[in-house]
C-alpha cells in the first residue's frame, strides 16, 4: 500500500521556524516528483513547493527564500524547512506524489503561525 | 499563472439528480494536465480524474470528466450521499500547479 505520514506540525510565533517531514512506505521519493500542498482554515488548495526525481526544486512565489525542500534517500523521506514564518502560513500541510496529478496524500499536519 | 475559475460555487442537488461541475482556464492547457479531486471535511484530496478524462483507481463509473482548451467539466451522472463533498479542478500544464476556488456539492 502506497503511504505518507506528515509529522512536524505545531504553533509557532510569527518569525519562527519548523521542519516538516513526510515518511514514505511503498514507494521511493527519490524515483518521484514530491509536492507540498497547503489547506489554509477553510480555504482551497495551495501548491507550495515540489522536489523532483533528479533533486531540482521549486517554491511558490509566496514562500520562495523562506522555505527549503529536501529528501533524505536512505530514510525514504521528504522534508520542508519553514523558515520566517508568518500568520499567513498557517495551514494544514499535505505532502503528495506528483504524477502532474497528485495520486497520493498524506493526512496533513497541521501548522498554526500565532503569538 | 494559470487561473482556474470554478462555478457554481456551490450546488444544491438530491441524490439521484446528475451534477455538472464547471472549471474554467485563463488559458489554454493541455488535457494531459487537468485534474479533479473530491475533498470531505476533515480528510485529504481524492483524486478522481487526471488527463481530463481518466478515472482513477477505484473510482466509480459515476463519475466522468470531459473538456479541452480553456472549458473542463466533472460529471456525477446520479449522485450518491457519498458524493457530497467539495471538488477542486487542477492544473499542472504550467508552475506554478493551480487549483480552482472549488464547487460545494450540497444535498437539497
Amino acid at each position: 500500500e502506497l503511504q505518507l505520514v506528515e509529522s512536524g506540525g505545531g504553533l509557532v510565533q510569527p518569525g519562527g521556524s519548523l521542519r516538516l517531514s513526510c515518511a514514505a512506505s511503498g514507494l521511493t521519493v527519490s524515483s518521484n516528483y514530491m509536492t507540498w500542498i497547503r489547506q489554509a482554515p477553510g480555504k482551497g488548495l495551495e501548491w507550495v513547493s515540489v522536489i523532483y526525481s533528479g533533486g531540482g526544486t521549486n517554491y511558490a512565489d509566496s514562500v520562495k527564500g523562506r522555505f527549503t525542500i529536501s529528501r533524505d534517500n536512505s530514510k525514504n523521506t521528504v522534508f520542508l524547512q519553514m523558515d520566517s514564518l508568518r500568520t499567513e502560513d498557517t495551514a494544514v500541510y499535505y505532502c503528495v506524489r506528483d504524477l502532474y496529478y497528485l495520486d497520493v496524500w498524506g493526512q496533513g499536519t497541521t501548522v498554526t503561525v500565532s503569538s | 499563472e494559470v487561473v482556474l475559475t470554478q462555478s457554481p460555487g456551490i450546488l444544491s442537488l438530491s441524490p439521484g439528480e446528475r451534477a455538472t461541475l464547471s472549471c474554467r482556464a485563463s488559458e489554454t492547457i493541455s488535457s494531459t494536465y487537468l485534474a479533479w479531486y473530491q475533498q470531505k471535511p476533515g480528510q485529504p484530496p481524492r483524486l478522481l480524474i487526471h488527463d481530463a478524462s481518466s478515472r482513477a483507481s477505484g473510482i466509480p463509473d459515476r463519475f466522468s470528466g470531459s473538456g479541452s482548451g480553456t472549458d473542463f467539466s466533472l460529471t456525477i451522472s446520479s449522485l450518491e450521499p457519498a458524493d457530497f463533498a467539495v471538488y477542486y479542478c487542477q492544473q499542472s500544464t504550467s508552475q506554478p500547479y493551480t487549483f480552482g476556488q472549488g464547487t460545494k456539492l450540497e444535498i437539497k
